[in-house]
């Protein structure tokens, strides 16, 4: 089991790009959810599903959006990337709802200049 | 604003010694409670969960939680260099959204 797998590791854009965070976890697991760690802070939420077809959105899901078309994938989508969205973002996976173990991807370091 | 506080740190501790950790939130529909460890550069990973008022005890660590006053704490006993990283204090109502504290750094000492 590779468990949680997220890529690119680090990208760097310039304000205006666009681009899409891959999420793939092979534990077939319902829940999916996308993090953002600005350094010396706590995680924040930014959208999660409870299946495919199902999303929704966390506390902070301006500027992102995110689709769940099979268990497996949960690609967050960064559109027009502007400075603040400098961060580590974290996919995770659970089976059901709390208070079920969260998996956490390796996370991908992403810088816009 | 649904918010999680912690002690951002540095707490120091000798090795051996009990490490103590504390977090309140403000949301009094939380539910379910989470401690998470964090390596500089690695990914949270899950320590511990607690949703009912008491102690819950895993190994050398010790999660308390007390609803009334809105307060979660861990204790780690005969602390390791190896725990020396940054704890995250985390808690969720619906269970499917969490949110979480800004993290305590915890430096073991040998």
């Amino acid at each position: 089991n590779a468990g949680v797998t997220q890529t690119p590791k680090f990208r760097i854009l310039k304000i205006g790009q666009s681009m899409t965070l891959q999420c793939t976890q092979d534990m077939n697991h319902n829940y999916m959810y996308w993090y953002r760690q600005d350094p010396g802070m706590g995680l924040k939420l930014i959208y999660y599903s409870v299946g495919a077809g199902i999303t929704d959105k966390g506390e902070v899901p301006n500027g992102y959006n995110v689709s769940r078309s099979t268990t497996e994938d949960f690609p967050l989508r960064l559109e027009l990337a502007a400075p603040s969205q400098t961060s580590v973002y974290f996919c995770a996976s659970s089976y059901s709802s709390v208070p079920d173990t969260q998996y956490f991807g390796p996370g991908t370091r992403l810088t816009v200049l | 604003q649904k918010e999680v506080e912690q002690n951002s740190g540095p707490l120091s501790v000798p090795e051996g010694a009990i490490a103590s950790l504390n977090c309140t939130y403000s949301d009094r529909g939380s539910q379910s409670f989470f401690w998470y460890r964090q390596y500089s550069g690695k990914s949270p990973e899950l320590i511990m969960f607690i949703y009912s008022n008491g102690d819950k005890e895993d190994g050398r660590f010790t999660a308390q939680l007390n609803k009334a006053s809105q307060y979660v704490s861990l204790l780690i006993r005969d602390s390791q260099p190896s725990d020396s990283a940054t704890y995250l204090c985390a808690a969720s109502n619906t269970g499917n959204q969490f949110y979480f504290g800004t993290g305590t750094s915890l430096t073991v000492i040998p």
